[in-house]
Protein backbone atom coordinates (compact mmCIF):
# COMPACT_ATOMS: atom_id res chain seq x y z
CA UNK A 1 0.00 0.00 0.00
CA UNK A 2 0.88 3.67 -0.12
CA UNK A 3 3.07 4.90 2.35
CA UNK A 4 2.83 8.46 4.08
CA UNK A 5 6.25 9.32 5.67
CA UNK A 6 6.42 11.44 8.88
CA UNK A 7 9.17 13.11 10.42
CA UNK A 8 10.69 13.27 13.21
CA UNK A 9 8.51 10.85 14.97
CA UNK A 10 9.34 12.73 18.43
CA UNK A 11 10.76 16.15 19.29
CA UNK A 12 11.44 17.71 22.89
CA UNK A 13 12.07 21.68 22.15
CA UNK A 14 11.88 24.78 24.82
CA UNK A 15 9.04 27.14 25.19
CA UNK A 16 8.75 30.02 22.66
CA UNK A 17 10.99 27.74 19.36
CA UNK A 18 9.36 26.78 16.45
CA UNK A 19 9.00 23.29 14.80
CA UNK A 20 8.37 21.79 11.59
CA UNK A 21 7.03 18.75 11.03
CA UNK A 22 7.34 17.22 7.39
CA UNK A 23 5.00 14.75 6.10
CA UNK A 24 5.69 13.20 2.73
CA UNK A 25 3.70 10.57 0.29
CA UNK A 26 6.02 8.73 -0.68
CA UNK A 27 4.74 6.62 -4.01
CA UNK A 28 1.76 8.58 -5.02
CA UNK A 29 1.06 12.06 -5.43
CA UNK A 30 -1.49 13.85 -2.66
CA UNK A 31 -3.13 16.71 -3.90
CA UNK A 32 -4.62 17.08 0.24
CA UNK A 33 -3.24 16.46 2.91
CA UNK A 34 -4.74 16.76 6.63
CA UNK A 35 -3.44 17.36 10.15
CA UNK A 36 -4.38 16.17 12.89
CA UNK A 37 -3.76 16.48 16.72
CA UNK A 38 -4.22 13.95 19.49
CA UNK A 39 -4.45 15.04 23.10
CA UNK A 40 -3.59 12.39 25.39
CA UNK A 41 -7.03 10.08 25.92
CA UNK A 42 -8.60 12.29 23.44
CA UNK A 43 -9.90 11.72 19.58
CA UNK A 44 -7.89 12.74 16.53
CA UNK A 45 -8.98 16.10 15.95
CA UNK A 46 -8.97 17.54 12.17
CA UNK A 47 -6.48 20.46 12.03
CA UNK A 48 -6.18 22.06 9.10
CA UNK A 49 -6.55 20.62 5.34
CA UNK A 50 -3.50 20.83 3.20
CA UNK A 51 -3.78 21.27 -0.78
CA UNK A 52 -0.86 21.53 -2.79
CA UNK A 53 -0.48 24.65 -4.47
CA UNK A 54 -3.01 27.15 -2.40
CA UNK A 55 -3.44 28.70 1.51
CA UNK A 56 -4.95 25.77 3.88
CA UNK A 57 -8.12 25.32 4.87
CA UNK A 58 -7.78 24.89 8.91
CA UNK A 59 -10.74 24.19 11.49
CA UNK A 60 -12.12 26.69 13.59
CA UNK A 61 -10.37 27.52 16.62
CA UNK A 62 -6.85 26.36 14.95
CA UNK A 63 -5.01 29.28 14.92
CA UNK A 64 -3.61 29.80 11.35
CA UNK A 65 -0.74 32.15 12.43
CA UNK A 66 0.49 29.73 15.05
CA UNK A 67 0.20 26.35 12.83
CA UNK A 68 1.39 26.96 9.62
CA UNK A 69 1.22 24.50 6.97
CA UNK A 70 2.33 24.69 3.21
CA UNK A 71 2.02 22.13 0.82
CA UNK A 72 4.62 23.16 -2.03
CA UNK A 73 4.49 20.31 -3.89
CA UNK A 74 2.25 17.35 -4.56
CA UNK A 75 4.46 14.94 -1.87
CA UNK A 76 5.43 17.33 0.27
CA UNK A 77 3.04 18.98 3.59
CA UNK A 78 4.68 20.59 6.60
CA UNK A 79 3.33 21.90 9.63
CA UNK A 80 5.39 24.30 11.59
CA UNK A 81 4.08 25.23 15.14
CA UNK A 82 5.34 28.83 15.88
CA UNK A 83 6.56 29.96 19.09
CA UNK A 84 5.79 26.80 20.66
CA UNK A 85 4.34 26.39 24.31
CA UNK A 86 3.37 23.87 26.46
CA UNK A 87 0.20 23.49 25.72
CA UNK A 88 0.73 22.68 22.10
CA UNK A 89 2.61 19.54 23.42
CA UNK A 90 0.55 17.22 21.31
CA UNK A 91 1.03 14.00 19.24
CA UNK A 92 0.50 15.64 15.45
CA UNK A 93 -0.51 13.40 12.64
CA UNK A 94 -0.65 13.49 8.54
CA UNK A 95 -2.77 11.72 6.17
CA UNK A 96 -2.32 11.72 2.73
CA UNK A 97 -4.99 11.36 0.22
CA UNK A 98 -4.51 9.87 -3.26
CA UNK A 99 -5.95 11.56 -6.27
CA UNK A 100 -9.00 8.66 -6.19
CA UNK A 101 -12.59 9.38 -4.13
CA UNK A 102 -13.40 7.93 -0.68
CA UNK A 103 -11.99 8.13 2.87
CA UNK A 104 -10.39 4.39 1.80
CA UNK A 105 -7.57 6.45 -0.03
CA UNK A 106 -6.47 8.05 3.10
CA UNK A 107 -2.87 6.84 4.41
CA UNK A 108 -1.33 7.84 7.18
CA UNK A 109 1.78 8.87 8.89
CA UNK A 110 3.50 7.70 11.99
CA UNK A 111 2.75 11.00 13.93
CA UNK A 112 5.10 13.19 15.77
CA UNK A 113 4.72 13.51 19.87
CA UNK A 114 6.12 17.21 20.29
CA UNK A 115 7.15 18.17 23.97
CA UNK A 116 7.34 21.47 24.96
CA UNK A 117 9.51 22.52 27.78
CA UNK B 1 -21.79 18.21 13.75
CA UNK B 2 -20.75 14.21 13.23
CA UNK B 3 -19.09 12.54 16.76
CA UNK B 4 -17.38 9.34 17.11
CA UNK B 5 -17.72 7.82 20.80
CA UNK B 6 -15.80 4.61 21.95
CA UNK B 7 -17.16 2.98 25.18
CA UNK B 8 -13.61 1.30 26.02
CA UNK B 9 -10.58 3.11 26.62
CA UNK B 10 -8.66 0.37 27.83
CA UNK B 11 -9.11 -3.08 27.37
CA UNK B 12 -6.55 -6.79 28.42
CA UNK B 13 -7.47 -9.32 27.33
CA UNK B 14 -5.42 -12.71 27.46
CA UNK B 15 -4.41 -14.51 24.24
CA UNK B 16 -7.51 -16.96 22.76
CA UNK B 17 -10.36 -14.74 24.22
CA UNK B 18 -12.80 -12.63 22.56
CA UNK B 19 -13.23 -9.09 21.70
CA UNK B 20 -15.26 -6.81 20.94
CA UNK B 21 -15.11 -2.87 20.76
CA UNK B 22 -17.66 -0.60 20.60
CA UNK B 23 -18.10 2.66 18.63
CA UNK B 24 -21.21 4.57 18.56
CA UNK B 25 -21.77 7.62 15.95
CA UNK B 26 -23.67 10.60 16.12
CA UNK B 27 -24.91 11.77 12.26
CA UNK B 28 -28.41 12.34 10.75
CA UNK B 29 -27.39 11.75 7.40
CA UNK B 30 -25.61 8.54 5.45
CA UNK B 31 -22.32 8.02 6.76
CA UNK B 32 -19.32 5.75 6.04
CA UNK B 33 -17.80 4.11 9.00
CA UNK B 34 -14.04 2.62 9.71
CA UNK B 35 -12.15 0.91 11.91
CA UNK B 36 -8.26 2.17 12.13
CA UNK B 37 -5.59 0.28 13.96
CA UNK B 38 -2.62 1.84 15.38
CA UNK B 39 0.39 -0.56 15.96
CA UNK B 40 3.32 0.20 18.49
CA UNK B 41 5.59 2.39 16.16
CA UNK B 42 3.58 2.42 13.18
CA UNK B 43 1.00 4.65 11.34
CA UNK B 44 -2.82 4.03 11.41
CA UNK B 45 -3.85 1.44 9.32
CA UNK B 46 -7.17 0.31 7.77
CA UNK B 47 -8.59 -2.70 9.27
CA UNK B 48 -11.95 -2.14 7.52
CA UNK B 49 -14.94 -0.22 6.55
CA UNK B 50 -18.26 0.18 5.88
CA UNK B 51 -20.30 1.99 3.12
CA UNK B 52 -23.59 0.57 1.97
CA UNK B 53 -24.68 -3.61 1.57
CA UNK B 54 -23.97 -6.52 3.94
CA UNK B 55 -23.59 -4.63 7.48
CA UNK B 56 -21.34 -7.17 8.42
CA UNK B 57 -17.91 -6.27 7.20
CA UNK B 58 -15.27 -8.73 7.17
CA UNK B 59 -11.76 -6.93 7.55
CA UNK B 60 -7.78 -8.02 7.82
CA UNK B 61 -6.51 -9.84 10.00
CA UNK B 62 -9.64 -11.66 11.22
CA UNK B 63 -11.61 -8.72 12.42
CA UNK B 64 -15.18 -7.99 11.49
CA UNK B 65 -17.28 -5.48 12.44
CA UNK B 66 -21.09 -4.98 12.51
CA UNK B 67 -23.28 -2.12 11.49
CA UNK B 68 -26.62 -1.34 13.06
CA UNK B 69 -28.25 1.34 11.95
CA UNK B 70 -31.13 1.95 14.29
CA UNK B 71 -28.47 1.66 17.50
CA UNK B 72 -25.93 3.81 15.65
CA UNK B 73 -23.46 1.33 16.49
CA UNK B 74 -20.44 -0.42 14.61
CA UNK B 75 -18.38 -2.07 17.25
CA UNK B 76 -15.49 -3.95 15.65
CA UNK B 77 -14.81 -7.88 17.11
CA UNK B 78 -12.35 -11.06 16.63
CA UNK B 79 -13.39 -14.46 17.78
CA UNK B 80 -9.90 -14.86 19.33
CA UNK B 81 -7.19 -12.07 19.40
CA UNK B 82 -3.17 -12.70 19.52
CA UNK B 83 -0.45 -11.10 21.46
CA UNK B 84 -0.26 -9.34 17.83
CA UNK B 85 -3.25 -7.70 18.09
CA UNK B 86 -2.07 -5.44 20.77
CA UNK B 87 -2.64 -2.09 19.40
CA UNK B 88 -4.67 1.21 19.31
CA UNK B 89 -8.11 0.68 17.80
CA UNK B 90 -9.09 4.15 16.04
CA UNK B 91 -13.26 4.06 15.30
CA UNK B 92 -13.86 6.70 12.43
CA UNK B 93 -16.85 8.08 10.64
CA UNK B 94 -17.17 10.51 7.87
CA UNK B 95 -20.16 11.92 6.09
CA UNK B 96 -21.58 10.04 3.06
CA UNK B 97 -21.17 12.63 -0.59
CA UNK B 98 -18.96 14.72 1.65
CA UNK B 99 -15.55 15.59 1.74
CA UNK B 100 -14.44 12.02 3.17
CA UNK B 101 -12.63 13.47 6.03
CA UNK B 102 -13.29 11.22 8.77
CA UNK B 103 -14.33 12.11 12.76
CA UNK B 104 -12.61 10.00 14.98
CA UNK B 105 -12.97 8.47 18.16
CA UNK B 106 -10.66 8.31 21.41
CA UNK B 107 -9.48 5.30 20.64
CA UNK B 108 -8.54 2.01 22.41
CA UNK B 109 -5.60 0.85 23.93
CA UNK B 110 -5.76 -2.80 23.71
CA UNK B 111 -3.52 -4.91 25.51
CA UNK B 112 -3.09 -8.62 25.07
CA UNK B 113 -1.36 -11.49 27.13
CA UNK B 114 0.52 -14.09 25.99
Amino acid sequence: GAVVSQHPSWVICKSGTSVKIECRSLDFQATTMFWYRQFPKQSLMLMATSNEGSKATYEQGVEKDKFLINHASLTLSTLTVTSAHPEDSSFYICSARTTGTGSEKLFFGSGTQLSVL
Amino acid sequence: AQSVSQHNHHVILSEAASLELGCNYSYGGTVNLFWYVQYPGQHLQLLLKYFSGDPLVKGIKGFEAEFIKSKFSFNLRKPSVQWSDTAEYFCAAAASGGSYIPTFGRGTSLIVHP
